[in-house]
């Protein structure tokens, strides 16, 4: 089985300071793990994803992410944040040995991210 | 490219009422996904299909709802009869081999 926590409901950071939105893993093989956004009234929209490779990943709208293997963690970061930046995060995991043809993700259950002005 | 789309976008409907919430996946994506989004409940996994046959329906809450992929253009999820604790955003999502999932504007459903 695999699965997501993303332990704070609610991260709030001021405009221009860097942001950090937590996320660790289960898993019982490798991990495919991404980062969605969802602002007010829309879908989620897709972020950045870990497959293979540097364990730094970059993705839309100048966010980052960390893979730590020993951590199981997978946390996301922007050096600067902004007032736009206001939204739902979702961290979300598949399980590579999930079997040929299932591309099921698990999500966890969001952070609220508000960046003060 | 046009990304997923599902409609309606604004469902209201009385209670006892059959519902259907329809979805066109990106074109050339192998899987579609059907999620319903509640404050109380988050994000939750209702169906999927790779390549238009139905791999695991366990989050389906019950009889009332079905979903079904004709073609690899098109799926529908049929709630019937509609009870007012199905209200809900629905989203419908699809991937390809990327492994990412892109997300449709969603379906709000009041059901009165």
């Amino acid at each position: 089985a695999q699965s997501v926590a993303q332990p704070e409901d609610q991260v709030n950071v001021a405009e221009g300071n860097p942001l950090t939105v937590k996320c660790t893993y289960s898993v019982s093989g490798n991990p495919y793990l991404f980062w969605y956004v969802q602002y007010p009234n829309r879908g989620l929209q897709f972020l950045l994803k870990y497959i293979t490779g540097d364990n730094l990943v970059k993705g839309s709208y100048g966010f980052e992410a960390e893979f730590n293997k020993s951590q199981t963690s997978f946390h996301l970061k922007k050096p600067s944040a902004l007032v736009s930046d206001s939204a739902l995060y979702f961290c979300a995991v598949r399980d590579v040995n999930s079997g040929a043809g299932s591309y099921q993700l698990t999500f966890g259950k969001g952070t609220k991210l508000s960046v003060i002005p | 490219d046009a990304g997923v789309i599902q409609s309606p976008r604004h469902e209201v409907t009385e209670m006892g009422q059959e519902v259907t919430l329809r979805c066109k996946p990106i074109s050339g994506h192998n899987s579609l996904f059907w999620y319903r989004q509640t404050m109380m409940r988050g994000l939750e996994l209702l169906i999927y299909f790779n390549n238009n046959v139905p791999i695991d329906d366990s989050g389906m809450p019950e009889d009332r709802f079905s979903a079904k992929m004709p073609n690899a253009s098109f799926s529908t999820l049929k709630i019937q009869p509609s009870e007012p604790r199905d209200s809900a955003v629905y989203f419908c999502a699809s991937s390809s081999l990327t492994h990412e999932q892109y997300f449709g504007p969603g379906t709000r459903l009041t059901v009165t």
